[in-house]
């Protein structure tokens, strides 16, 4: 069971460039998200989306896009790569939609995706 | 506006028991008191969740004050390995739809040998 995996693990890109972060579970979750860590801070919301065919914006969603291509996977998408977006991406999934054995819609974590831009 | 307090650095000694405090003055009566741990750079990770009684699970133990303004994350016996930051976050419960979990600052927890 390999949970929450996030593809790439690391990436450089020059400013402008674009680029996608990949994103899947295998647990059946019904929601999904893309959280923004920078040096030091708390995680950020970027998007999210509660089920498949839905998303919508978090804290900080200028400067990305995301799709939900189905249910296990969320993309998220960097058009104009800026330096400002230097950081590390974590997606995550949770149990939602159904009363789970901890009862507390857990989020479960991937990783985490470690971009530069220059 | 913040929903939680919680000091920025602890330390524990190894094999003692690590008690985190976090403060949640304003949390209304649905919000649960929830706490995820992240070890170095990876994804954070669940520990416990609680709305007014005390729980505890394998992993630790959660102590809410009756008045619900406060609580205290204790993990019983600390190792190496539970050095990480530790995240107190209050939230209602979602069931149906996404969990917006805010994520603070966190209490950088650190297990001396």
């Amino acid at each position: 069971n390999a949970g929450v995996t996030q593809t790439p693990k690391f990436q450089v890109l020059k400013t402008g460039q674009s680029m996608t972060l990949q994103c899947a579970q295998d647990m059946n979750h019904n929601s999904m998200y893309w959280y923004r860590q920078d040096p030091g801070m708390g995680l950020r919301l970027i998007y999210y989306s509660a089920s498949e065919g839905t998303t919508d914006k978090g804290e900080v969603p200028n400067g990305y896009n995301v799709s939900r291509l189905n249910k296990r996977e969320f993309s998220l998408r960097l058009e104009s790569a800026a330096p400002s977006q230097t950081s590390v991406y974590f997606c995550a999934s949770s149990e939602s939609g159904h009363e789970t054995t901890r009862g507390a819609n857990v989020l479960t974590f991937g990783a985490g995706s470690r971009l530069t831009v220059l | 506006d913040a929903k939680t307090t919680q000091p920025p650095s602890m330390d524990c000694a190894e094999g003692r028991a690590a008690n985190l405090p976090c403060n949640h003055s304003t949390i209304s009566g649905n919000e649960y008191v929830y706490w995820y741990r992240q070890i170095h750079s990876q994804g954070p990770q669940y520990i416990i969740h609680g709305l007014k009684n005390n729980e505890t699970n394998e992993m630790a133990s959660l102590i809410i004050t009756e008045d619900r303004k406060s609580s205290t994350l204790i993990l019983p016996h600390a190792t190496l390995r539970d050095t990480a930051v530790y995240y107190c976050i209050v939230d209602r419960l979602i069931i149906q739809g996404a969990q917006k979990l805010v994520f603070g600052q966190g209490t950088r927890l650190t297990i001396n040998p």
